[in-house]
């Protein structure tokens, strides 16, 4: 059974980065497509940004200039890096598939000094 | 990239059906079949009920299914129940990202 958890600070510094990893448990990262969604309090979902595990990678095109998605296949872990985040970066963030099958619990994030 | 429009909210009572709509464009929901739709109770993660258009993941009760007519799509629930009452969303593909609808409140009456 595909198991996603996400683990990372749960507060950001204003102009700071925020970092976050999913680890992928009971079916190998080569299989699928990985995604970040994320969604403020009391608002909707917003898809973030793809990976695939030979490199390719998919971005929200208003974020592409503050994140970066990566992977580590040998830990079984994909990662999100958001530059320069603001009071509007504070959200719930869940990793998942592409497929939007399998889903993390999800990571509040809050951006406040 | 604007999000898919979506109501605000939808109601029904038990046992009676309700449809939710999911409009994009024809760079998303009109020029793809890959639209998804979520069921999200409060402080879960969403939950896949419909890939596709109007495939259902196993497990989800054929009460729940999807369509879609040019750029719209949508999600009708048949023989509400007390559980029904969420968060609905739809997402589609646009290409070489995803977006999602803007999200539906059901109420069961």
């Amino acid at each position: 059974q595909v198991q996603l958890h996400e683990s990372g600070p749960g507060l950001v510094n204003p102009s700071g980065t925020l970092s976050l990893t999913c680890t992928v448990s009971g079916v190998s990262i080569s299989s699928y497509w990985w995604s970040w969604v994320r969604q403020p309090p009391g608002r909707g979902l917003e898809w973030i940004a793809e990976i695939y595990h030979a490199g390719n990678t998919g971005y929200k095109p208003s974020l592409k200039s503050r994140v970066t998605i990566s992977m580590d296949r040998s830990k079984g872990q994909f990662f999100l890096r958001l530059n320069s985040v603001t009071a509007a970066d504070t959200a719930m963030y869940y990793c998942s598939t592409s497929s939007f099958a399998y889903w993390g619990q999800g990571t509040l994030v809050t951006v406040s000094s | 990239q604007s999000a898919l429009t979506q109501p605000p909210s939808a109601s029904e009572s038990p046992g009676q059906s309700v449809t939710i709509s999911c409009t994009g464009t024809s760079s998303d929901v009109g020029g793809r079949d890959s639209v998804s739709w979520f069921q999200q109770h409060p402080g879960k993660a969403p939950k896949l009920i419909i890939f596709d258009v109007t495939k259902r993941p196993s497990g989800v009760p054929d009460r729940f299914s999807g369509s879609k007519s040019g750029n719209t799509a949508s999600l009708t629930v048949s023989g509400l129940q007390a559980d029904d009452e969420a968060d609905y969303y739809c997402v589609s593909s646009a290409g070489s990202f995803y977006v999602f609808g803007t999200g539906t409140k059901v109420t069961v009456l």
